[in-house]
């Protein structure tokens, strides 16, 4: 079945650091890849997504580009900021003919940003 | 818009109670979805719809049920809480695969339920 996985958190950076989340997947067909992030409190928003090999997502500063020969969809920031201390999720979704749009999560990285 | 909407925010049940946690959208979504989200872990989908009438089991769909009568609104309820089931509730919605949206899901802010 459908797994994704992501680096183990948390992670701890001083602002305006270099942030890198690392995502990798395993899915049968050809998916679309997702970042989402959910602040203290709140629910999952979508971050940026990604539909075919190649695509390069972007949102507020981060990127990821669907890596479809490393199975990859790596999250990445150039200088994160304390607003952004956050839990990021990156999901896939089969997008097969006989889908419902399931979203597979991974299992989340926790981000905090000190000033 | 509202968006997604989920009644209460938090609740603590005993061992053997029951609830129901309501789900409401406003974006005339086909596709909806309840997920848990226990701590450390991803989250997982324990039931879907696809419409009103039209139910389907996700990956953990074991103690609770669901109905779509309408397709603004898609409840969960637990019939006999039960300490496993201590968890944060999502419900999302989309317009569904194929619709031009990506299957971008939109996600209410969330039910923490305890039970003791």
């Amino acid at each position: 079945g459908d797994s994704v996985t992501q680096m183990e958190g948390p992670v701890t950076l001083s602002e305006e650091a270099f942030l890198t989340i690392n995502c990798t997947y395993t899915a049968t067909g050809y998916p679309s890849l997702f970042w989402y992030v959910q602040y203290p409190g709140e629910g999952l928003q979508l971050l940026l997504k990604a539909t075919k090999a190649d695509d390069k997502g972007s949102n507020k500063g981060f990127e990821a580009t669907y890596r479809k020969e490393t199975t990859s969809f790596h999250l990445e920031k150039g200088s994160v900021q304390v607003s952004d201390s956050a839990v990021y999720f990156c999901a896939l979704s089969d997008t097969g003919g006989t889908s419902y749009g399931k979203l597979t999560f991974g299992q989340g990285t926790i981000l905090t940003v000190h000033p | 818009n509202a968006g997604v909407t989920q009644t209460p925010k938090f609740r603590i049940l005993k061992i053997g109670q029951s609830m129901t946690l309501q789900c409401t959208q406003d974006m005339n979504h086909n596709y909806m979805y309840w997920y848990r989200q226990d701590p450390g872990m991803g989250l997982k989908l324990i039931y879907y719809s696809v419409g009103a009438g039209i139910t389907d089991k996700g990956e953990v769909p074991n103690g609770y049920n669901v109905s779509r009568s309408t397709t603004e609104d898609f409840p969960l309820r637990l019939e006999l809480a039960a300490p496993s089931q201590t968890s944060v509730y999502f419900c999302a919605s989309s317009l569904g695969p194929g619709q031009g949206s990506y299957n971008e899901q939109f996600f209410g802010p969330g039910t923490r339920l305890t039970v003791l």
